[in-house]
């Protein structure tokens, strides 16, 4: 069973405006959770993550989102830039687990 | 640049050979892990370290052994590659002596087999 879920394999969005990555996780008892950002050819780098005890997180144009009780995380791009390009990854965390889970990759791409 | 790099970058091989894909950090962290990226499934974890031949399955373990008989070194091993395990591989550590926190990822390992 898929843990983490990215509903949309690609999202396209021009450049200045707001891009809006959703993603939705199954078990109430993950309580860290991070977005990747991954180029072709290279592996994810980290870009922003948030803690369960909050429910926002913002570094520069980057802003998590985190709603428990619909256990959905979110990230939002504003503006929106050519080189944020890329395929994007959520990942959540459990203590109890020890483990990662990632999902399925959204494909961001910025229209100049 | 958290100091990890995976060795080969890239492999061709045939159904049934044993395959060893090498991660190497240079900065001593204690947790490491092994992936695979596939189109429709994102990252998987297969096998994951939390030191010195201390390791653990993920949920993707069955056909891949690890071992880590260095802190610097984690080895994943195919012992009879198979077709469906094409994929690429990634390698990760995490900085810190804790578990969590945010992962750091190496280039990768594109394994084609045949």
């Amino acid at each position: 069973d898929q843990q983490v879920k990215q509903n949309s394999p690609s999202l396209s969005v021009q450049e200045g405006r707001i891009s809006i990555l959703n993603c939705d996780y199954t078990n109430s008892m993950f309580d860290y959770f991070l977005w990747y950002k991954k180029y072709p050819a290279e592996g994810p780098t980290f870009l922003i993550s948030i803690s369960s005890i909050k429910d926002k997180n913002e570094d520069g144009r980057f802003t998590v989102f985190l709603n428990k009780s619909a256990k959905h995380l979110s990230l939002h791009i504003v503006p929106s830039q050519p080189g944020d390009s890329a395929v994007y990854f959520c990942a959540v965390f459990s203590n109890t687990g020890n483990q990662f889970y990632f999902g399925t990759g959204t494909s961001l791409t910025v229209i100049p | 640049d958290a100091g990890i790099t995976q060795s080969p970058r890239h492999k061709v091989t045939e159904t049934g050979t044993p395959v060893t894909l090498r991660c190497h950090q240079t900065e001593n962290h204690r947790y490491m892990y092994w992936y695979r990226q596939d189109p429709g499934h994102g990252l998987r974890l297969i096998h994951y370290s939390y030191g010195v031949k201390d390791t653990d399955k993920g949920e993707v373990s069955d056909g891949y052994s690890v071992s880590r008989s260095k802190t610097e070194d984690f080895l994943l091993t195919l012992e009879s590659a198979t077709s469906s395990q094409t994929s690429v591989y990634f390698c990760a550590i995490i900085r810190g002596l804790a578990g969590d926190g945010e992962q750091f990822f190496g280039p990768g390992t594109r394994l084609t087999v045949l």
